[in-house]
């Protein structure tokens, strides 16, 4: 069946430093969203990618979609204790759109 | 609008009892899923309806899950009997057609002991 594998599965990083998640579908996704949960919280949706190659920016986070729409990036510069949570891309099932395939999670920490 | 609605927000319950959970969609939105989230197999998609009506169930896993919509703000998620293996976080969240945002509410965690 359709997998959505993301890497890391966990980062810790010092406030300030650079983070960078990666999200691998095995098969060609015709958009994909990312979601960010707060610990103790619930997905809460950031963005989605339509276009192959498209890069997206949200004030710190940066968001790229593949070329060839199978890969997925979340780039955050500048981490602050506030970026803490676990990161999500989810993708349409193949075949059907109206539901998500969702990603494994990069669990972000950030210390002082 | 206050978003999703779930209820309640935390259930504990003994093996072999009946469970329900209970979510009231975003007023307006036509799809509603249900979601669950554990530690070793992540967020799992349950169920999901369009419109009130069931459209893909093959997340339920067993015969114990049964889900209903009988109208379009209010769905309910049943575990009869549950078992200690159900403990998670269920979240609900809606959609409209019109956008693929999905709204969550803020989860219902169970533990069943």
């Amino acid at each position: 069946g359709q997998q959505v594998m993301q890497i890391p599965q966990y980062q810790h990083v010092q406030e300030g430093e650079d983070f960078t998640t990666y999200c691998n579908s095995s098969t060609t996704l015709s958009n994909i969203q990312w979601y960010k949960q707060r610990p103790g919280g619930h997905p809460v949706f950031l963005i989605q990618l339509v276009k192959s190659g498209e890069v997206k920016k949200q004030k710190r986070l940066t968001f790229q979609f593949g070329e060839a729409k199978k890969n997925s990036s979340l780039h955050i510069t500048a981490t602050q204790t506030t970026d803490v949570g676990t990161y999500f891309c989810a993708g349409p099932y193949t075949g059907t759109a109206s539901k998500l395939t969702f990603g494994t999670g990069t669990r972000l920490q950030v210390t002082l | 609008d206050a978003g999703v609605i779930q209820s309640p927000r935390h259930e504990v319950t003994e093996m072999g009892q009946e469970v329900t959970l209970r979510c009231k969609p975003i007023s307006g939105h036509d799809y509603l899923f249900w979601y669950r989230q554990t530690m070793m197999r992540g967020l799992e998609l349950l169920i999901y309806f369009n419109n009130n009506v069931p459209i893909d169930d093959s997340g339920m896993p067993e015969d114990r899950f049964s889900a209903k919509m009988p109208n379009a703000s209010f769905s309910t998620l049943k575990i009869q009997p549950s078992e200690p293996r159900d403990s998670a976080v269920y979240f609900c969240a809606s959609r409209s057609s019109e956008n693929t945002e999905a709204f969550f509410g803020q989860g219902t965690r169970l533990t069943v002991v």
